[in-house]
């Protein structure tokens, strides 16, 4: 098994771009998060997701978007960057076992925003 | 809303010193409490967990023990190795919705093991 695999690994892309960031997961786990990853600001929860077709706000949701249309992929869509949005951004998921489950993490998008 | 505060790093330790990091929190309810290690340029991985008060999580000769009285979930090992480098999270579940909600973070804590 693979695991939690993102896509792309870096990226830099110029102020007011767009870019979406892939998260596959074949551990056919219910529960789908966005965290980014800051310097001295350990992870913050942008967006989270319960169940194919349902997305929700986490921590620091403004300026991303999300989708889960299918069971395996969880989608975070920049759609004007900022550079405000350089980051870290690491994928998670989770199965529907209660407040005790592990998240189990990808290895992490590093965006740039010039 | 939920809190998490472990101590600030670098620390940096000796080969065969004894380890610890600490990590108080602040939730309502009883939350699930999580210490996760991230190795340079690697994704998080869990390294042990405590679900209820007075619990224990263990793994790979690192330990904690859920302290409801001190809301604290200290992490500690007996005897470092190089190895053990490394950037370590606290971290603890939401009480609401199963904890589907995610996970509430420390700001981590920077781990370096001199030979």
């Amino acid at each position: 098994n693979a695991g939690v695999t993102q896509t792309p690994k870096f990226r830099v892309l110029k102020t007011g771009q767009s870019m979406t960031l892939l998260c596959a997961q074949d551990m056919n786990h219910e529960y789908m998060y966005w965290y980014r990853q800051d310097p001295g600001m350990g992870l913050r929860l942008i967006h989270y997701s319960v169940g194919e077709g349902t997305t929700a706000k986490g921590e620091v949701p403004d300026g991303y978007n999300v989708s889960r249309l299918k069971k395996q992929n969880f989608l975070l869509g920049l759609e004007s960057a900022a550079p405000s949005q350089t980051s870290v951004y690491f994928c998670a998921s989770s199965s529907l076992a209660g407040v005790v489950d592990t998240q189990y993490f990808g290895p992490g998008t590093r965006l740039t925003v010039l | 809303g939920n809190s998490v505060t472990q101590m600030e790093g670098p620390v940096t330790l000796s080969e065969e010193a004894f380890l610890t990091i600490n990590c108080t929190y602040t939730a309502t309810g009883y939350p699930s409490l999580f210490w996760y290690v991230q190795y340079p340029g690697e994704g998080l991985q869990l390294l042990l967990k405590a679900t209820k008060a007075d619990d224990k999580g263990s793994n790979k000769g690192f330990e904690a023990t859920y302290r409801k009285e001190t809301t604290s979930f200290h992490l500690e090992k007996g005897s470092v190795q190089v190895s053990d480098s490394a950037v370590y999270f606290c971290a603890l579940t939401g009480v609401s919705g199963g904890g589907a909600d995610g996970l509430t973070f420390g700001k981590g804590t920077h781990l370096i093991i001199q030979p």
